[in-house]
């Protein structure tokens, strides 16, 4: 079945500094992917819809120069949290739609725990 | 705006018994899609079940299934045999077509956790 990698799987970080999140499609094109955010014990909160060769989709609330989306292949999405501060600290969550897989399932990452201290 | 409302934070049940995770929804849509997902302590997402709306057909999968009423927007899930590994959160999904980003997107209900006991 559809697979999604995602990279780091967990990530510390200085205050002020950049991190970047990796969304891998394995074994299928997605031309569109999902980045949530999901605080302890809560729901998941979508913040972005990525487009291959075109720029994101982000929700209302969501500062676009903060979280920065890149969709340059098919296969590959990243999401880097700029200049990072605590309360940026969170659990983030990509998935993806197989196309030719099931209908309108779409597959979740293992998700990235960011801590920022 | 379309909602996804889940009333039971947490649950427990007795291993192989049976439990119902209720799930209530608002839309002005007449087709669309619910899922109902699973998240162990991992936080690795599974599909557990999915319903189309057109369907009037409640969805099954193995120990679980669905009673879907559509009419009153209500989409809640059984689990029967209850076994260990079923202790998770469990999130109600609906899924729309984003005008905006021309794609279909999901809208998850809070959760509730669910704990099967040995």
């Amino acid at each position: 079945g559809a697979v999604v990698s995602q990279h780091p799987s967990w990530v510390i970080c200085k205050s002020g500094t950049s991190v970047k999140i990796e969304c891998r499609s394995l074994d299928f094109q997605a031309t569109t992917m999902f980045w949530y955010r999901q605080f302890p014990k809560q729901s998941l909160m979508l913040m972005a819809t990525s487009n291959e060769g075109s720029k994101a989709t982000y929700e209302q609330g969501v500062e676009k120069d903060k979280f920065l989306i890149n969709h340059a292949s098919l296969t590959l999405s990243t999401l880097t949290v700029t200049s990072a501060h605590p309360e940026d600290s969170s659990f983030y969550i990509c998935s993806a739609r197989d196309p030719i897989g099931s209908n309108y399932g779409y597959t979740f990452g293992s998700g990235t725990r960011l801590t920022v201290v | 705006a379309q909602t996804v409302t889940q009333s039971q934070p947490e649950m427990s049940v007795q291993e192989a018994e049976t439990v119902t995770l209720s799930c209530t929804y608002d839309t002005s849509e007449n087709n669309y899609y619910l899922f109902w997902y699973k998240q162990p302590p991992s936080r690795q997402m599974i599909l557990v079940i999915r319903q189309e709306a057109y369907k009037q057909q409640n969805a099954t999968e193995n120990r679980f299934s669905v009673n879907f009423q559509k009419a009153a927007k209500s989409f809640s899930l059984k689990i029967s045999d209850s076994q260990l590994g079923d202790t998770a959160m469990y999130f109600c999904a609906f899924m729309k077509h984003s005008v905006t980003s021309g794609t279909y997107k999901y809208i998850f209900g809070t959760g509730t956790r669910l704990k099967v006991l040995a």
